[in-house]
């Protein structure tokens, strides 16, 4: 079956930091991704991980570890704008579609 | 999200009327996929291509059909719609080669079934 969890709403301050945390369970693994998603709009690419360890890229980060099955991003220097949901996925190499399989989001709030 | 297109924009039916979806790419793309998300559910899987002439199953794609006729377009169809398909639908593209780790969505399709 195919797995992804992810905590559905998170609440930070301004200037902080917070990380978002991705447990999945998957039939097959070709990379993670996360993505953010203002509200009314498109999901936006943030990273991607395919091999263990973390990437980073400016204020966010990401980690994977695939013995485990998790992955978190990490939002340094919160900002207002930051106020989104962030969306953990996995790509599936499946039937060769590579479809990306969605957990269900995380809104974060960034309170000033 | 240039050039990924998807019209209409947003749409009111009746349950029991049909309407079709159109996904339009400008970026060569093999891959196209119709995603719908759904409060709380994140994006579901409906229907995908992995080229001109073939589509698949996703995750939920009872009461869709679609067609990939043209390399560039990706068409979604309701055939007789229900309230349960009320939802925001979302069309993405990938390539097939290197760069392909990316994914492009379009703006969504905000329908409403009444």
């Amino acid at each position: 079956g195919q797995n992804i969890d992810q905590p559905t709403e998170m609440t930070a301050t301004e200037g902080a930091i917070v990380q978002i945390n991705c447990t999945y369970q998957t039939s097959g693994f070709n990379g993670l991704f996360w993505y953010q998603q203002h509200a009314g709009e498109a999901p936006t690419f943030l990273s991607y991980n395919v091999l263990d360890g973390l990437e980073e890229k400016g204020r966010f980060s990401s980690f994977l570890s695939r013995s485990k099955g998790y992955s978190y991003l990490l939002l340094k220097e919160l900002q207002m704008k930051d106020s989104a949901s962030y969306l953990c996925a996995v790509r599936d190499p499946g039937d060769s579609s590579y479809k990306l399989i969605f957990g269900s989001g995380t809104r974060l709030l960034v309170r000033p | 999200n240039a050039g990924v297109t998807q019209t209409p924009k947003f749409r009111v039916l009746k349950t029991g009327q049909s309407m079709t979806l159109l996904c339009a790419q400008d970026m060569n793309h093999e891959y196209m996929y119709w995603y719908r998300q759904d409060p709380g559910m994140g994006l579901r899987l409906i229907h995908y291509s992995v080229g001109e002439g073939t589509t698949a199953k996703g995750e939920v794609p009872d009461g869709y059909n679609v067609s990939r006729l043209k390399k560039q377009n990706f068409l979604l169809g309701l055939e007789s719609a229900a309230p349960s398909q009320t939802s925001v639908y979302f069309c993405a593209t990938r390539s097939r080669g290197i760069e392909g780790n990316t994914i492009y969505f379009g703006e969504g399709s905000w329908l409403t079934v009444v």
